[in-house]
This record gives structure tokens, sequence and C-alpha cells, in this order.
């Protein structure tokens, strides 16, 4: 089943302890990109990736840090999270050979920093 | 940031009931416009990507027109049911096709 994977799906940690989140796509898709939501800001992209190490700031990238050694997988690391990191995190994958480009979202992390 | 503007922000109708509403968005440097679905406590899915000024998509009930040259793209949902409560998302590409900006979204709830 082609999707895309994100884990956990739930995290509480505390200010300050390194955590990461991982996402993993099987469909060999070339780009990938992180982003949060908060209520009443919609969808607010964190970082992108065109391919393998190639990798972009989006809009709110400050406290974030990804990486892209294999195509498949594109982690969103949080070296020290505080509390405005609190949000629900979705990874997403496209590729330029569907043309339309539509993402396809994974399930979701609900991380609560406290 | 791109001034994606999304209207109403809430609307809440009766089940039977059409309905539409609308994404703004500068009409100058289009590349394409996506609109998602988004259900409670699931995830974004593509409904349409659309990328000619006057393109009309359709699935279902659920169809999208395009105006690029004023800069606006309305989403049209026919008799609708309860299952389509959602918050509708439009979204645009900046630069690359995998920057996309989203719009805040407009959240509808069919009452049955």
């Amino acid at each position: 089943e082609a999707q895309v994977t994100q884990n956990p799906r739930y995290l509480i940690t505390v200010t300050g302890k390194k955590l990461t989140v991982t996402c993993s796509q099987n469909m060999n898709h070339e780009y990938m990109s992180w982003y949060r939501q908060d209520p009443g800001l919609g969808l607010r992209q964190i970082y992108y990736s065109m391919n393998v190490e190639v990798t972009d700031k989006g809009d709110v990238p400050e406290g974030y840090k990804v990486s892209r050694k294999e195509k498949r997988n594109f982690p969103l690391i949080l070296e020290s999270p505080s509390p405005n990191q609190t949000s629900l995190y979705f990874c997403a994958s496209s590729s330029p050979s569907t043309y339309s480009y539509e993402q396809y979202f994974g399930p979701g992390t609900r991380l609560t920093v406290t | 940031i791109l001034n994606v503007e999304q209207s109403p922000q809430s609307l809440h109708v009766q089940e039977g009931d059409s309905t539409n509403f609308t994404c703004s968005f500068p009409s100058s440097n289009f590349y394409a416009l996506h609109w998602y679905r988004w259900e409670t406590a699931k995830s974004p899915e593509a409904l349409f990507v659309m990328t000619l000024n006057g393109d009309e998509k359709k699935k279902g009930r659920i169809s999208a027109t395009l105006n690029t040259k004023e800069g606006y793209s309305y989403l049209y949902i026919k008799g609708s049911q309860p299952e389509d409560s959602a918050t509708y998302l439009c979204a645009l590409p900046r630069g690359g096709a995998n920057n996309l900006f989203f719009g805040t979204g407009t959240r509808l709830t069919v009452i049955p």
C-alpha cells in the first residue's frame, strides 16, 4: 500500500530534550516536506526537500533540523524543544512524475513540550 | 509568505444544501493551485490540482473552478452530506512545486 508513515504518532516531552520524528514514504517520491499545524494558522511549511541531500527552509524553520540521506526518509529533528513547538506535525511527499505534484500526507504526530 | 485567503472561515449547512467557498491568491506568477480535504483526526487528502485558467475539475459531488487572471478558485459541493464535514484547504506553490503555501482553510459542518 502506498503510504507515508510517521513515528511516533503522539509524544509528550520536556523542554530541552532532543527528539526526532521519523518520516518514511514507499512511493519513490523525490519531494518531501514537513508542516506544522496550529489553530488559526493553518499548515505552515517547516522544511522541504527536492531530493537526496537537497533541503531548504520553509516558513518556520527556527528550532528544527532535517536531513535527507535516503530518498524514502526525511526525519525532523528538534535539538532543544521548547513549549512553542507544541503542535501537530505532518510529513508529506510528492513527485514530479505525477505531473500534478499533489502531496501525500502522513498520519500526523502530535507533540507536546512541557 | 504568499497572500492566500480562504473564505468563509467556517460554514454550517443543512444536509442536502449545496455550498461553495473561495480561495483568493495573487494572479501574478501563477503556477498551480491545490485543493485538499482534511477531516478531523485524519490527514489532508488531495482533491484537485489545477493549472489552467478556466479549468474545471470534478470528483463526485465536489467540483472546482479556476480563474488565474483575477486570482480566485471556487470549490462547490452539491447536495452536502454529513461526511463532507471537513476543513477544505487551498495551497499554491512558490518558486518550486514542492514549496506549497497553504491558506487557513474553510471549515464546513454539514448538519444532518
